[in-house]
């Protein structure tokens, strides 16, 4: 595709459950970033990968957040025991080396 | 910790005048700067990208950055009601990760 996808762009779930988030960088971006942006705030980083590994994860807030790019493309964000906090809208950007291109975002509704 | 303060606004201006945004940063060692744009419910859009002392112009954007004050700032010239949006400041970190302002809220009235 012509940019970055993600996807779902809407998920209400529940306190407690587990969901996945999923982004599908431009093609040929080696570098890939996960963002969370809340209401009246900027886009606030969470992890960056080169490739297939987590060169910066030092944004995650805890450790019920994870994410992988297992082959070097397409990453998914898992998040466990979602707690209402969590609500936001999750931004991913690629970049190709130089700047960042974003996604349209997730918007994570935690009831 | 890195910071990026800008100005929430509202920044309100007449139809056809000039724009000014800023931005400061807290660390002196910050090498790259960039301007983003975005609409209420939207995703930020990059407009603009900065790495030298000076400015820098595309079209009716002018970016300014003075390191030595650490200082980058956003011009707007003839700015049109579709120029209404917050306005995104951010700053390269060390791993490439962008360090964003909480934005600053542009209106353009007509």
């Amino acid at each position: 595709g012509a940019g970055v996808s993600q996807t779902p762009s809407n998920k209400v779930t529940e306190k407690g459950k587990y969901v996945e988030l999923r982004c599908d960088p431009i093609s040929g971006h080696t570098a890939l970033y996960w963002y969370r942006q809340s209401l009246g705030q900027g886009p606030e980083f969470l992890i960056y990968f080169q490739g297939t590994g987590a060169a910066d994860d030092s944004g995650l807030p805890n450790d019920r957040f994870f994410a992988v790019r297992p082959e070097g493309s397409v990453s998914t964000l898992k998040i466990q025991r979602t707690e209402r906090g969590d609500s936001a809208v999750y931004l991913c950007a690629s970049s190709g080396g130089g700047e960042q291109f974003f996604g349209p975002g997730t918007r994570l509704t935690v009831l | 910790q890195k910071e990026v303060e800008q100005n929430s606004g509202p920044l309100s201006v007449p139809e056809g005048a000039i724009a000014s945004l800023n931005c400061t940063y807290s660390d002196r060692g910050s090498q790259s700067f960039f301007w983003y744009r975005q609409y209420s419910g939207k995703s930020p859009e990059l407009i603009m990208f900065i790495y030298s002392n000076g400015d820098k112009e595309d079209g009716r954007f002018t970016a300014q950055l003075n390191k030595a004050s650490q200082y980058v700032s956003l011009l707007i010239r003839d700015s049109q009601p579709s120029d209404s949006a917050t306005y995104l400041c951010a700053v390269g970190g060390s791993q490439g990760n962008l360090i964003f302002g909480k934005g600053t809220k542009l209106s353009v009235k007509p």
